[in-house]
């Protein structure tokens, strides 16, 4: 079975300091690993993928299949950041993704 | 990318009514996802609406309660079934369109049932 554990409910930063949301997954295969955000009173939308080896936003996340962590990293935080993040792990072919149970972040002016 | 809608975008209904919320992809998909995000949780997968055959249910739900069509690529139904109060929570429905399992996201329906 797959799982995604989030740790953190709410993580508090101020802004301009370093952010680090954290991921760890379950899964036995070789798994797709993404971070989905939203906004307040917006959708649920991508903000990347492990695959692509992106940085959007100014966000990066790295996939360290030692310690199964999929960790969102951003060195100075801005206030527009402020939002729910989720962490997403999607299995094979199926496209079937399952959710973390995100972790709100706060940034403070 | 892909653009999904759905509707209603909120209701709120009597204890012991249905009700039926619409999505579309402006996109032909093979593959539809019914989510619930009940209030303060995460994304809970409902079910996986197929073209052409039966939606695949997740553990703890059943198609008795929430029902589901695919009549086509681009379009599908979910209906919560003689609701309690208990199925207050938005209901997203996603697609994947693209072979990396990115998931775009509708924008949910608000769902209130008193």
């Amino acid at each position: 079975a797959q799982r995604v554990t989030q740790p953190e409910k709410l993580l508090s930063v101020f802004k301009g300091a370093p952010v680090e949301l954290k991921c760890n997954y379950s899964y036995s295969g070789s798994p797709e690993l993404f971070w989905y955000v939203q906004y307040s009173r917006q959708r649920l939308q991508l903000l990347l993928r492990h695959i692509s080896r992106e940085s959007i936003k100014g966000f990066t996340a790295d996939l360290n299949k030692g310690e199964t962590s999929f960790h969102l990293k951003k060195p100075f935080a801005q206030e527009e950041d402020s939002a729910m993040y989720y962490c997403a792990l999607g299995a094979g072919g199926y496209q079937k993704v399952t959710f973390g149970t995100g972790t709100k972040l706060q940034v403070i002016p | 990318s892909a653009v999904i809608s759905q509707k209603p975008s909120r209701d709120i209904c009597q204890r012991g009514t249905s009700l039926t919320i619409q999505c579309q992809v402006d996109s032909q998909v093979t593959m539809m996802f019914w989510y619930r995000q009940q209030p303060g949780q995460s994304l809970t997968l409902i079910a996986t609406a197929n073209q052409g055959s039966e939606a695949t249910y997740e553990s703890g739900f059943v198609i008795d309660k929430f029902p589901i069509s695919r009549p086509n690529l681009t379009f599908s139904t979910l209906t919560v079934s003689n609701m309690s109060p208990e199925d207050s929570s938005i209901y997203l429905c996603s697609a994947p369109t693209s072979g990396y399992n990115e998931q775009f996201f509708g924008p949910g329906t608000r769902l209130t049932v008193l």
